[in-house]
């Protein structure tokens, strides 16, 4: 079982709703990532927080809006989201020199 | 540019049929080397960490090794189980403190019974 958990598992959003996917870790790590996985590519960087700083991919839409509550939690609040942003989102968490653990995924689909 | 190629795209193999997945890199300072398994529609999950060239790393049926332009993750006698997407990933020196990871496009493997 993976140690870090992601809430909810499947979404289903239209253009016009603001939802939020979750995450949580509960191995002491001091940083924290969302990725965005298309359906066979790789995963991109989106966000990462390392001790609740956030270093942004320039590349990524305002549409996509991280939060940080503490160094636990990692919330990625979405807002007028596009079909084209139908994908699997990743959390993952690590220790600064450390290896990335990932979450299991939030499959999101856009209507 | 920094780049990471994993090669072949997909791989097809009869059970006990070993054989070995690449990963080649072209970057300006690599920090470290990173093997994932990922099985359709869940999380990537952490293998191995490779520093520095000439180190190896095993587990099981896996073994990944380092030179200075590519990594092999060598798949001996595999199982049907060992079916999924190998994503390398490496760690660049300009991305700063955290490990901010970029990922190969992956290595599909298929074990037949």
């Amino acid at each position: 079982d993976t140690e870090v958990t992601q809430t909810p598992k499947h979404l289903v959003m239209g253009m016009t709703n603001k939802k939020s996917l979750k995450c949580e870790q509960h191995m002491g790590h001091r940083a924290m990532y969302w990725y965005k996985q298309k359906a066979k590519k790789p995963p991109e960087l989106m966000f990462v927080y390392s001790y609740e700083k956030l270093s942004i991919n320039e590349s990524v839409p305002s549409r996509f809006s991280p939060e940080c509550p503490n160094s636990s939690l990692l919330n990625l609040h979405l807002h007028a989201l596009q079909p084209e942003d139908s994908a699997l989102y990743l959390c993952a968490s690590s220790k600064l020199t450390g290896e990335l653990f990932f979450g299991e995924g939030s499959r999101l689909t856009v209507l | 540019e920094d780049q990471v190629t994993q090669s072949p795209e997909a791989l097809r193999l009869q059970e006990g049929e070993s054989s070995s997945l690449n990963c080649s890199y072209t970057v300006s300072g690599l920090r470290g080397l990173f093997w994932y398994r990922q099985d359709p529609g869940k999380g990537p999950e952490f293998l191995f960490t490779l520093y520095s060239a000439g180190e190896e790393k095993e587990k099981e049926r896996l073994k990944a090794t380092l030179t200075k332009k590519e990594s092999f993750l060598h798949i001996t006698a595999p199982k049907p189980e060992d079916s999924a997407t190998y994503l390398c990933a490496v760690h660049l020196l300009s991305s700063g403190s955290a490990r901010q990871l970029t990922f190969g496009s992956g290595t599909q493997l298929t074990v037949l019974p």
